[in-house]
């Protein structure tokens, strides 16, 4: 069945470093990825989302990168901030669906 | 402000009780979901909702139940059918297609005593 998938359960990175955070997804057929930021004890929030006719689009400090030839799905966090730390979930909406499937999620550790 | 607002925050239930999970929102969407996320896992949908009066079972709906009765609220009980409900439930909301991105309330932390 369909499932999103992350390469890296966790990533520890220094302060002022640039994060990438990956994530496989096995449904040639979705349409819409989103990437969420959960802190310890919260819900968790949009972070940036992409379409499926795109490749790359910037928010503030993050990126996201697709690249639909090998189903793969990354997050980039320019100068990384002790405030990073957090989990971060990738997710698809399947095209036509009403249901967006979770990854198992990434847990970013910031050493300051 | 618009938001989503679950409580309680944290719920204690002892064996064989049933327990309801408040969820309610301001920001007008159509659509509610209910996520359970153990330890180490990702969010699994229990039950989602896409207008007032009508809900769908997701992937692991056994042992709870849910109502939509008005639009701003999507209350999830979990009933002592349910065997190993200790765990975080997160509510959340979108516009009728879920391609726009959720809106997540701050969880409600069930353990069974």
């Amino acid at each position: 069945g369909e499932s999103v998938g992350l390469h890296l359960p966790t990533l520890s990175v220094q302060e002022g470093d640039n994060s990438i955070i990956n994530c496989a997804y096995s449904n040639s057929a979705s349409d819409y990825f989103i990437w969420y930021k959960q802190e310890s004890g919260k819900g968790p929030q949009f972070i940036i989302d992409i379409r499926s006719n795109m490749d790359k689009r910037q928010g503030q400090r993050v990126t996201v990168l697709l690249n639909k030839t090998v189903k793969h799905l990354s997050l980039q966090i320019a100068a990384t901030q002790p405030g990073d730390s957090a989990v971060y979930f990738c997710a698809e909406s399947l095209a036509g669906g009403f249901k967006t499937i979770f990854g198992a999620g990434t847990r970013l550790f910031v050493k300051a | 402000d618009g938001g989503i607002t679950q409580s309680p925050k944290y719920l204690f239930r002892k064996e064989g009780q049933n327990v309801t999970l408040s969820c309610e929102q301001n920001l007008n969407h159509d659509a509610m979901y209910w996520y359970r996320q153990d330890p180490g896992q990702g969010l699994r949908l229990i039950y989602y909702s896409q207008i007032v009066n009508d809900f769908q079972k997701g992937d692991i709906a056994e042992g709870y139940s849910v109502s939509r009765e008005k639009k701003e609220s999507f209350p999830l009980t979990v009933t002592s059918a349910q065997k190993n409900p200790t765990a975080f439930y997160l509510c959340a909301s979108s516009p009728t297609d879920s391609r726009y991105g959720y809106t997540f309330g701050s969880g409600t932390r069930l353990t069974v005593v």
